[in-house]
């Protein structure tokens, strides 16, 4: 069965801090793989996307992931974070189906 | 370009009540997704859309969900008779892709719902 998990619930970190969010699959076809971010009070949206090529995807706002198949892994970075970082990230797995399965989430507060 | 709209964004019912969401997806759009997120999960997805047909509602309970998008533009998400377990976010979400599987889904803001 096609999963999604994200081991960090909740992480806090101060600004100029570097992030790491785990994020591991479990799919058996080819893999399409994306981080969603919700700011709070606003829409899910799209950070970045990976389908195939490098396999370090860089998105908006100085976010970037890498894609280790080896791992089943697409773990999100940023070197150093900022006050308006904070929001809740969502990894997720899409089929060419075009169904998307989303993890638990990670809530990021970032504190100046 | 305007985004997903979705309506109401909140809505309290008691249970056994019945409740009706609304969406209007992005225009030319052909897909079109509901999402459940309960509180402390990820958003999972009830129903898809391609054009006015369902691709895949597997994950709806249908004993007490439905769902319709006719015209294959807007969409309505029914929930008769509600439970309290229903209590949760329920997105709409659009995208322009036809199963290339090449897509960004982009979502409304979502409604509210509290059951009790």
């Amino acid at each position: 069965a096609q999963s999604v998990s994200q081991h960090n619930h909740h992480v806090i970190l101060s600004e100029a801090a570097s992030l790491e969010l785990g994020c591991n699959y479990s799919y058996g076809g080819t893999v399409n793989l994306f981080w969603y971010v919700q700011y709070p009070g606003q829409h899910l949206q799209l950070l970045l996307k990976y389908f195939s090529g490098d396999p370090l995807v860089k998105g908006i706002k100085g976010f970037e992931a890498e894609f280790i198949k080896s791992k089943f892994s697409f773990n999100l970075r940023k070197p150093s974070v900022q006050w308006s970082d904070t929001a809740e990230y969502f990894c997720a797995v899409g089929s060419k189906a075009d169904k998307l399965i989303f993890g638990t989430g990670t809530r990021l507060q970032v504190f100046p | 370009e305007a985004g997903v709209a979705q309506s109401p964004r909140y809505k309290i019912i008691e249970k056994r009540q019945s409740v009706a969401f609304w969406c209007n997806p992005i225009s030319g759009h052909a897909t079109l997704y509901w999402y459940q997120q309960i509180l402390g999960q990820g958003p999972k997805l009830l129903i898809q859309f391609q054009n006015n047909g369902v691709v895949d509602d597997s994950q709806l309970p249908k004993d007490r969900f439905s769902a319709e998008r006719l015209k294959g533009v807007d969409s309505t998400l029914k929930i008769q008779p509600a439970k309290l377990e229903d209590s949760a976010v329920y997105l709409c979400a659009s995208s322009s892709s036809l199963g290339s599987g090449s897509y960004e889904q982009y979502f409304g803001p979502g409604t509210r719902l509290t059951v009790t």
